[in-house]
């Protein structure tokens, strides 16, 4: 009973390194988000998908790429990491408009 | 503009009941929501009310909603050990209704 998955859970990076975060999900949802978790300031939305082969931007995207090739699968790409984007990361999936969102564990992320 | 606040920290006595506010700034709200997160895990939906209720039960949770005030608040009695968590409101918008803008968080300390 998966639900979403993260991979990796941690991650420190140096100024200026590349990676990519993945998001999994088994519930057949139709609706992906990343958001990141900064302390005080709540969750904010990244980007989002409403279908395969879709994404949209959110509130604070800069620095940061998605892909939604496969229905099940959200990647969130750093293509130059910078050290304000430190942070906890949260996937998460929903079936629909207006309806639950299910979240993975998060994936702590250090920008050295 | 979209803003959702919260009070950042409560602190109760276990057995006593536990009351968490959250205001929200745009009137085209439909859902507004209540998560949970737990320390290291990801967010859970709590309960959710539509915006023409004013108040929804589940178990120990109360949600009450003041449309003219744009307050909600999350009312849990006998609050327990367990409860202790960061509560997070929500809200979705009628013209977005496929993303969340979620408050910063009330970290909710339950002291036996």
């Amino acid at each position: 009973n998966a639900g979403v998955t993260q991979t990796p859970k941690f991650r420190v990076l140096k100024t200026g390194q590349s990676m990519t975060l993945l998001c999994a999900q088994d519930m057949n949802h139709e609706y992906m988000y990343w958001y990141r978790q900064d302390p005080g300031m709540g969750l904010r939305l990244i980007h989002y998908s409403v279908g395969e082969g879709t994404t949209a931007k959110g509130e604070v995207p800069d620095g940061y790429n998605v892909s939604r090739l496969k229905k099940q699968n959200f990647l969130l790409g750093l293509e130059s990491a910078a050290p304000s984007q430190t942070s906890v990361y949260f996937c998460a999936s929903s079936p629909g408009r207006a309806g639950e969102l299910f979240f993975g564990e998060g994936s702590r992320l250090t920008v050295l | 503009g979209e803003d959702v606040e919260q009070s950042l920290f409560l602190s109760v006595r276990e057995g006593d009941s536990s009351v968490i506010n959250c205001t929200y700034t745009d009137s085209s709200s439909t859902y507004l929501y209540w998560y949970k997160q737990e320390p290291g895990a990801g967010l859970q939906l709590l309960t959710y009310i539509f915006s023409n209720m004013d108040m929804k039960q589940d178990q120990r949770l109360t949600v009450l909603l003041n449309k003219k005030d744009k307050h909600l608040s999350l009312r849990i009695a006998d609050t327990q050990t367990g409860d202790s968590a960061i509560y997070f409101c929500a809200e979705t918008l009628m013209d977005s209704s496929y993303k969340l803008i979620f408050g910063s968080g009330t970290r909710l300390l339950v002291r036996p």
